[in-house]
């Protein structure tokens, strides 16, 4: 499968400690997103990374969050000291920019985190 | 005002029908325009997307895009039990991070 994978798929975890999670993005596509969604909303931006350089961090994302892409490949996305607030599917999605003016972003299954 | 609004539904259609989802858009500057469906539990997944005004067709499906109403539309002709799910506009702006809807739930019943 040459989609975008997540690992892990599912993280259950206790109140203040720290969780990674992993996306590989689609093997051409240079773009790599993070998005946050709960139930009865839509996927919030997080974050977003171009090769190695990370463009743009939304004010959603508090200082306990922080992400990575090191060699431009796969990315991580880091939570410290979680709180029950941080409960929510955690997607990712990627792009390969083209001539036209949008880049049609491709999800991966997501992760979903239950801070208990 | 949000800045994509979708009505949250459920919309309800018997198979064999047309289902006719909408979407408004505050930001007259939003460029690029995509409709994605999302089985419960699972992700999205892209079906749609159209820039320029007027209508796109793929299949049963059909995006419609009227800037000066800021409203844009996803027909899906011969509706399908299968198609039953919730279906989430996104809009790009001047950078490339998808705003999205809440989300309209269709339900496609035999």
């Amino acid at each position: 499968d040459t989609g975008v994978s997540q690992n892990p798929r599912h993280k259950i975890t206790k109140r203040g400690q720290n969780v990674t999670f992993r996306c590989d993005p689609i093997s051409e596509h240079n773009r790599l997103y993070w998005y946050r969604q709960t139930l009865g909303q839509g996927p919030e931006f997080l974050t977003y990374f171009q090769n190695e350089a990370q463009l743009e961090k939304s004010r959603l994302l508090s200082d306990r969050f922080s992400a990575e892409r090191p060699k431009g490949s796969f990315s991580t996305l880091e939570i410290q000291r979680t709180e029950q607030g941080d409960s929510a599917m955690y997607l990712c999605a990627s792009s390969l920019p083209g001539a036209e003016i949008s880049y049609e972003q491709y999800f991966g299954p997501g992760t979903r985190l239950t801070v208990t | 005002q949000k800045e994509v609004e979708q009505n949250s539904g459920p919309l309800s259609v018997p198979e064999g029908a047309i289902a006719s989802l909408n979407c408004t858009y505050s930001d007259r500057g939003s460029q690029s325009f995509f409709w994605y469906r999302q089985y419960s539990g699972k992700s999205p997944e892209l079906i749609m997307f159209i820039y320029s005004n007027g209508d796109k067709e793929d299949g049963r499906f059909t995006a419609q895009l009227n800037k000066a109403s800021q409203y844009v539309s996803l027909l899906i002709r011969d509706s399908q039990p299968s198609d039953s799910a919730t279906y989430l506009c996104a809009v790009i702006r001047n950078t490339d991070k998808l705003i999205f809807g809440t989300g309209t739930r269709l339900q496609v019943f035999p």
